[in-house]
C-alpha cells in the first residue's frame, strides 16, 4: 500500500524560505489519476490545503490555494519518487504542522505522518 | 470559496452512546464530502467519502448521510478510541479545497 513520509528542517528563520519533501513508497508518483499535495495544520487549529502537483506523462501541473500562491512552489522529483514543497518569506503565521497526501480529485487518502515546522529566529 | 462549518465545537459523549456530527457547506456540494478523523499526534483518517460510503476498514458504526449544505456524521455505539477530533472536507468546487474547522468528540 502507498505510504507517504513528510521530510525537513523543523525550524525555519523568519524570511527565509521553508523546504520540506515528501517521499512516497508502494506506488509511483506518476499514477495515473493520483494527485500530491501538501496541507498544514496550524497548532490547535484545523487543515489548511496548500497545494498539488500532478505528474504523468513527463508532464506536471499544479494548483495552488489562492491564499498562499505567491509564496508556494510544489515540485516532483520522479527520480526519488518524491514531491516537495517550497514556502517563501516564512513568518510565525507559517508555524504548523505540514502534511503530505495523496488526492484522486476527491479525498485525500493516505496522508503522511506529518512533520512540524516552527518560524523563529 | 465554499466555507465549511461544523458544529458543536465540542461535544461530549459518554462511551457506548450515539454521537451525532454536523457540517454545513455554503452552498450546496452536491455529495462531495469526505469525513476524516484525526486523534493527538496522528495524520488524519479518512473515514467517510461520497457522503456516506464507508472507506476501506472503517467499522460499521459510523455512517455519514447528507446532500446539498448539510451533512452528518453518526457514531452508533461509542468506543474508546473513537474519542478524537473529526473533519469534514468538501471536493465539489475547488481551488481552494477547504475543510471545516473540527468537531472533538470528547469523554463525558
Amino acid at each position: 500500500q502507498v505510504q507517504l513520509q513528510e521530510s525537513g528542517p523543523g525550524l525555519v528563520k523568519p524570511s527565509q524560505t521553508l523546504s520540506l519533501t515528501c517521499t512516497v513508497s508502494g506506488g509511483s508518483i506518476s499514477s495515473d489519476g493520483y494527485y500530491w499535495n501538501w496541507i498544514r495544520q496550524h497548532p490547535g487549529k484545523g487543515l489548511e490545503w496548500i497545494g498539488y502537483i500532478y505528474y504523468t506523462g513527463n508532464t506536471g501541473s499544479t494548483y495552488y490555494n489562492p491564499s498562499l500562491k505567491s509564496r508556494v512552489t510544489i515540485s516532483v522529483d520522479t527520480s526519488k519518487n518524491q514531491f516537495s514543497l517550497k514556502l517563501s518569506s516564512v513568518t510565525a503565521a507559517d508555524t504548523a504542522v505540514y502534511y503530505c497526501a495523496r488526492w484522486d480529485y476527491k479525498w485525500f487518502d493516505p496522508w503522511g505522518q506529518g512533520t512540524l515546522v516552527t518560524v523563529s529566529s | 470559496e465554499i466555507v465549511m462549518t461544523q458544529s458543536p465545537a465540542t461535544l461530549s459523549v459518554s462511551p457506548g452512546e450515539r454521537a451525532t456530527l454536523s457540517c454545513r457547506a455554503s452552498q450546496s456540494i452536491t455529495s462531495n464530502l469526505a469525513w476524516y478523523q484525526q486523534k493527538p499526534g496522528q495524520a488524519p483518517r479518512l473515514l467517510i467519502y461520497g457522503a456516506s460510503t464507508r472507506a476501506t476498514a472503517i467499522p460499521a458504526r459510523f455512517s455519514g448521510s447528507g446532500s446539498g449544505t448539510e451533512f452528518t456524521l453518526t457514531i452508533s455505539s461509542l468506543q474508546s478510541g473513537d474519542f478524537a477530533v473529526y473533519y469534514c472536507q468538501q471536493y465539489n468546487n475547488w481551488p481552494p479545497l477547504t475543510f471545516g474547522g473540527g468537531t472533538k468528540v470528547e469523554i463525558k
